[in-house]
């Protein structure tokens, strides 16, 4: 079976510095796909981040960006010049190519500094 | 931008009621799941509907669990007989492919008391 598992409940950054989040992920699966979800307190989830396992290079988005170590089975996302706003739980995903289903990690609640 | 709508926001239940819980998924997306978060715990999955039928399922959508598209926009989540144990955030998402890009809803908070 898949698991996602984030080692780090909770991480704090001053803002505007550079913060990073870790997952690490169990498949034997070949084709896969890896997400980073935020949760801030309205409970809502929202898609932060996507990279695909066949793809070598690291997905970016703004602010956002993922370190995937395939080999290593590692994917962490770095959040730079961190804004109160980024304070929120987030969530490592995982799902195999031919599955239905996302799994999650525990998360990491991520807070701000001023 | 299109969303993935879920009503109620809030639903407060006895133990032992049915409730149905209403999403309104993205116009075009072929693919519909429910999850769920008990709080302080991670999201987990219950159950996937494609081409009208449940295409898979977790070991927590028992018999007391069930889906439905009654019409072609609406995607429901009726359970039968409410426990304890069902408290918990219910997420709505969907998909035009596959899981590979899901988009979620905004959640139900589920409470039963």
């Amino acid at each position: 079976a898949q698991t996602v598992t984030q080692s780090q409940p909770e991480m704090s950054v001053q803002e505007a510095e550079t913060v990073t989040l870790s997952c690490t992920y169990d498949t034997s699966e070949s084709d896969y796909y890896l997400f980073w979800y935020k949760q801030p307190p309205s409970r809502q989830m929202i898609l932060v981040i996507r990279q695909e396992a066949y793809k070598q290079q690291n997905a970016t988005e703004n602010r956002f960006s993922v370190n995937f170590q395939k080999a290593a089975k590692s994917f962490s996302l770095k959040i730079s010049d961190s804004q109160l706003g980024d304070a929120a739980m987030y969530f490592c995903a995982y799902i195999s190519g031919s599955a239905r289903q996302l799994t999650f990690g525990s998360g990491t609640q991520l807070t701000v500094l001023p | 931008e299109p969303e993935v709508t879920q009503t109620p926001s809030h639903q407060v239940t006895q133990m032992g009621q049915e409730v149905i819980l209403r999403c309104v998924p993205i116009s075009n997306h072929l693919y519909f799941y429910w999850y769920r978060q008990i709080l302080g715990q991670k999201v987990e999955f219950l159950v996937s509907f494609y081409n009208n039928e449940i295409s898979e399922k977790s070991e927590i959508f028992d018999d007391q669990f069930s889906v439905e598209r009654p019409d072609g926009s609406n995607f429901t989540l009726k359970i039968r007989s409410t426990k304890l144990e069902d408290s918990a955030m219910y997420f709505c998402a969907s998909s035009y492919r596959g899981a590979e890009k899901l988009f979620f809803g905004s959640g139900t908070q589920l409470s039963v008391l």
